[in-house]
């Protein structure tokens, strides 16, 4: 199993760029979340799915687009980057079973690092 | 605001010496607890975790945790540390404050003198 994958695993954009951060796995998930990672924040949660066709916010959604139409993939999309959003996007996956999705080890991605100029 | 802290950006330790990293939080009732390893340019990994029972909880490669309801604490401990246990560890809280989605603190990177 390849588990979470994510591409690219950097990628440096003009403000006002558009872009896609891919991600996907192979476990079969139902819950998958977008994290970004600024140094001395910690992890900050974007967008989240717990299965397809269902996503929600998180704490810091405004920026970005999420979809989910199967249960392995969950592509995160910048629609106009600001200088504001360089970071490191991390991907994570679990399984849902009986408890609230976060309960369950969180599966994570290698992480993107994105720049924005 | 509800929030985790981890007061100790970076912590130095010795190979072989013991290890204990703080988490404090701000929820009023508890938790659920976690701990997640971040080896270098890696993602993070689940060390442990706690929801309820016995306040002391065994993870993976040797370190536990305790959780202290009057002191709002979920401190990571290990015995003896290795150089391979340097890394960035991460303390995470779930609540129904916050829909279950994790809060996480910033992090506390540890450096291991040989």
């Amino acid at each position: 199993n390849a588990g979470v994958t994510q591409t690219p695993k950097f990628q440096v954009l003009k403000t006002g760029q558009s872009m896609t951060l891919q991600c996907a796995q192979d476990m079969n998930h139902e819950y998958m979340s977008w994290y970004r990672q600024d140094p001395g924040m910690g992890l900050r949660l974007i967008h989240y799915s717990v299965g397809a066709g269902i996503t929600d916010q998180g704490e810091v959604p405004n920026g970005y687009n999420v979809s989910r139409s199967t249960t392995e993939d969950f592509p995160l999309r910048l629609l106009s980057a600001a200088p504001s959003q360089t970071s490191v996007y991390f991907c994570a996956s679990s399984y849902v079973g009986e408890s609230f999705p976060t309960y369950n080890e969180q599966f994570f991605g290698p992480g993107t690092r994105l720049t924005v100029l | 605001a509800q929030s985790v802290t981890q007061p100790d950006i970076h912590i130095t330790v010795s190979e072989g010496a013991s290890l204990e990293l703080r988490c404090n939080y701000s929820y009023g009732a508890t938790p659920y607890l976690f701990w997640y390893v971040q080896s270098p340019g890696q993602g993070l990994q689940l060390l442990l975790k706690y929801f309820s029972g016995d306040t002391l909880v065994q993870g993976i490669k040797g370190f536990e945790a305790e959780f202290k309801r009057s002191q709002s604490s979920f401190n990571l401990r290990k015995p003896s540390v290795h150089w391979s246990d340097a890394a960035e560890y991460f303390c995470a809280v779930g609540h129904m404050d916050s829909n279950y989605q994790l809060i996480w603190g910033a992090g506390t990177k540890l450096i291991i003198k040989p």
